[in-house]
């Protein structure tokens, strides 16, 4: 398995601002997600990190609006850029432990108000 | 497609009932993995099981269980005797072989347990 935090746990923020996500795991792995959750609703994956490569984006997400870096194996940040409420939502980050098991942090929740 | 549906919104049960929570997939690769997710009030997602499309049999573990079936496309989650703490959104998830990692997630149901 694997340990996984995130800072922020949560904040709230005003429209027009960025703010960094960090994600620090306890063990290298190649593999890094972001997801974000909307209220009430289902995980929907933002990007995939690997370290040495540039982030993959999803279909609807751009790397603008949300930039990720990923300088090493046991560390990466999302930025949620020129924020608007649409943005509020928990931002998840994962990883990829081996044998195709997923684990997740504990998520960062963000009120865009 | 590739797509996972759990037709169930939300249930409540009372404590000690079982609750099965159903979960329907779609892929065209002959390989994936099914997951399950429970996720508690404090947002957190917490691995519950893996299994391969090439391991039909059933797991149990403590008072959860699954059953996949490969002949209807679906992979349920059954809690015995449910306990309060058992409340939770519990989502069902699909990696396919194709595509890289990219993990599909049912909607998730949200299950209610009163004491």
């Amino acid at each position: 398995s694997a340990v996984i935090s995130q800072k922020p746990s949560r904040d709230i923020c005003q429209r027009g601002t960025s703010l960094t996500i960090q994600c620090q795991v306890d063990s290298q792995v190649t593999m890094m997600f972001w997801y974000r959750q909307q209220p009430g609703q289902s995980l929907t994956l933002i990007a995939t990190a690997n370290q040495g490569s540039e982030a993959t984006y999803e279909s609807g997400f751009v790397i603008d609006k949300f930039p990720i870096s990923r300088p090493n194996l046991t560390f990466s940040t999302l930025t949620v850029s020129n924020m608007s409420p649409e943005d509020s939502s928990i931002y998840l980050c994962s990883v990829e432990a081996g044998r195709y098991e997923q684990y997740f942090g504990p998520g960062t929740r963000l009120t865009v108000t | 497609a590739q797509k996972v549906t759990q037709a169930q919104t939300e249930i409540s049960v009372v404590e000690k009932e079982d609750v099965t929570l159903d979960c329907v997939y779609e892929t065209r690769d002959t390989t994936y993995y099914l997951f399950w997710y429970k996720q508690p009030p404090s947002g957190e997602l917490v691995f519950l099981i893996r299994r391969n499309s090439f391991d039909e049999q059933n797991e149990i573990s403590g008072r959860y269980s699954w059953n996949f079936q490969k002949s209807t496309s679906s992979f349920n989650f059954t809690i015995t005797a449910s306990q309060v703490v058992d409340s939770a959104v519990y989502f069902c998830a699909l990696i396919p072989n194709t595509g890289g990692f990219k993990t599909i997630f049912g909607a998730g149901t949200r299950l209610f347990v009163k004491a």
